[in-house]
């Protein structure tokens, strides 16, 4: 399987902290995108980095990107309840298929 | 807004019943995605298409198959459900690979429950 793994599995931190979730992928990249889920609802786009890029910021998100390694980490900064959420890393290569990672489920207690 | 919308948030069918997924997207995207979720495995790649009656198998297109009649509508089909299916099915979209835009936009999924 080309599916990507993302660790931790799940990860419970307080309002207020920072958590990190790391991506690994398989294969050679275009990009790498990160996405949200609800608990039973879609996934949501969040931020999408390419492969030439090393690191990207979007409000209270920073993603990097490692190449070399073929790993990528998402950094929420001063979680809320509200971002208590899955969330999966998705590569694409050249084509517009994207292989998704197997999540990390987040936890923000009040 | 992007709009990607299915046809059922829950469906319970039974073995053997032929289950229709429907979905429906307002963008003009040319590729539609169906995937399947399962607790610990992410997102698997059933069939996706790139335009109107095309489409390519995904990673687990067994027991699955797609029609592609109109540009906005993709529905994925079980001949003839079994309890292994029982899954959280989700639609996307997307432009096609190298526009400006690469990302996949999701319809609120169909859970499917296959007794």
């Amino acid at each position: 399987s080309q599916q990507g793994e993302e660790d931790p599995q799940a990860l419970s931190i307080q309002e207020g902290e920072n958590a990190t979730m790391n991506c690994s992928y398989k294969t050679s990249i275009n990009n790498l995108q990160w996405y949200r889920q609800n608990s039973g609802r879609g996934l949501v786009h969040l931020i999408l980095i390419r492969s030439n890029e090393r690191e990207k910021h979007s409000g209270r998100l920073r993603v990097t990107l490692d190449t070399s390694k073929k790993s990528s980490s998402l950094l929420i900064t001063a979680s809320r309840a509200a971002d208590t959420a899955s969330y999966f890393c998705a590569s694409q290569g050249d084509t517009d298929k994207l292989i998704f990672g197997t999540g990390t489920r987040l936890q923000v207690f009040p | 807004d992007v709009k990607v919308t299915q046809s059922s948030r829950y469906l319970v069918k039974r073995t053997g019943e032929k289950v229709f997924l429907e979905c429906v997207q307002d963008m003009d995207h040319e590729n539609m995605f169906w995937y399947r979720q399962d607790p610990g495995l992410g997102l698997r790649l059933i069939y996706f298409s790139y335009d109107v009656k095309m489409k390519e198998k995904g990673d687990i297109p067994e027991g699955y198959s797609v029609s592609r009649e109109k540009k906005e509508r993709f529905s994925l089909i079980l001949e003839s459900a079994s309890t292994n299916q029982t899954s959280m099915y989700l639609c996307a979209s997307s432009f096609v690979y190298g526009s400006s835009y690469n990302e996949q936009f999701f319809g609120p999924g169909t859970r499917l429950t296959v007794l």
